[in-house]
């Protein structure tokens, strides 16, 4: 089993929807989760950074985190083509806090 | 501000040699990590550094070891290079170790031949 596992995509969602991307993790003393942003040839952008059960909202992002399910989630509002990218959830254990472990990636396509 | 700068952008290396890459973290940042990204994967975790101390170490051979300097900047070391490490190296500058905030560098695009 991955220790972290998202959905390669790629995911097709129409302009001005809500994109749901989705990750689930492995280790349950995980501690710090993160949403990065990666457009192709370039580095990864945080984009988002959740340590606590329930939603935290920046702008058209909104995480969301299940500590007892072991599940995040990142919503997109309002969904433009420039978030047409792969998204990375990364998760942060308490038993190794010092490494941050990522999934693989969800591609995502927003169709005009 | 500057963000975390990495050099070179690219390198063309042949099996067996070895390579040397660098690190400047965002001013105030004291901690740095190195992630390999290979096509179509996540960042590998290689190492993390603190105040010039190893804090982690990911699943690599000894052939890679890094280092941090007193103004916590960084060098990843290769050696023996394998047509396997052509990769995506990434560097990361957090404030401090631990599970925070990892902000990454342009990253360098290492090719082994």
């Amino acid at each position: 089993q991955k220790e972290v596992e998202q959905n390669s995509g790629p995911l097709s969602v129409p302009e001005g929807a809500i994109a749901s991307l989705n990750c689930t993790y492995s280790d349950r003393v995980s501690q710090s989760f993160f949403w990065y942003r990666q457009y192709s040839g370039k580095s990864p952008e945080l984009i988002m950074s959740i340590y606590s059960n329930g939603d935290k909202e920046d702008g058209r992002f909104t995480a969301q985190l299940n500590k007892a399910s072991q599940y995040v989630s990142l919503l997109i509002r309002d969904s433009q083509p420039s978030d047409s990218a792969t998204y990375l959830c990364a998760v942060s254990g308490y038993s190794s806090a010092s490494k941050i472990i990522f999934g693989s990636g969800t591609r995502l396509s927003i169709r005009p | 501000d500057a963000g975390v700068t990495q050099s070179p952008t690219h390198l063309i290396k042949t099996r067996g040699q070895h390579v040397t890459l660098r690190c400047s973290p965002i001013s105030g940042h004291k901690s740095v990590s190195w992630y390999q990204q290979v096509l179509g994967q996540g960042p590998q975790f290689i190492f993390q550094y603190y105040e010039k101390e190893e804090r982690g170490r990911g699943n690599f051979p000894d052939r890679f070891s890094a280092r941090q300097f007193p103004n916590y900047s960084s060098e990843l070391n290769v050696n023996a290079l394998l047509l396997g490490d052509s990769a995506l190296y990434l560097c990361a500058s957090s404030l401090a170790a631990g599970g925070g905030e990892q902000y990454f560098g342009p990253g360098t695009r290492l090719t082994v031949t």
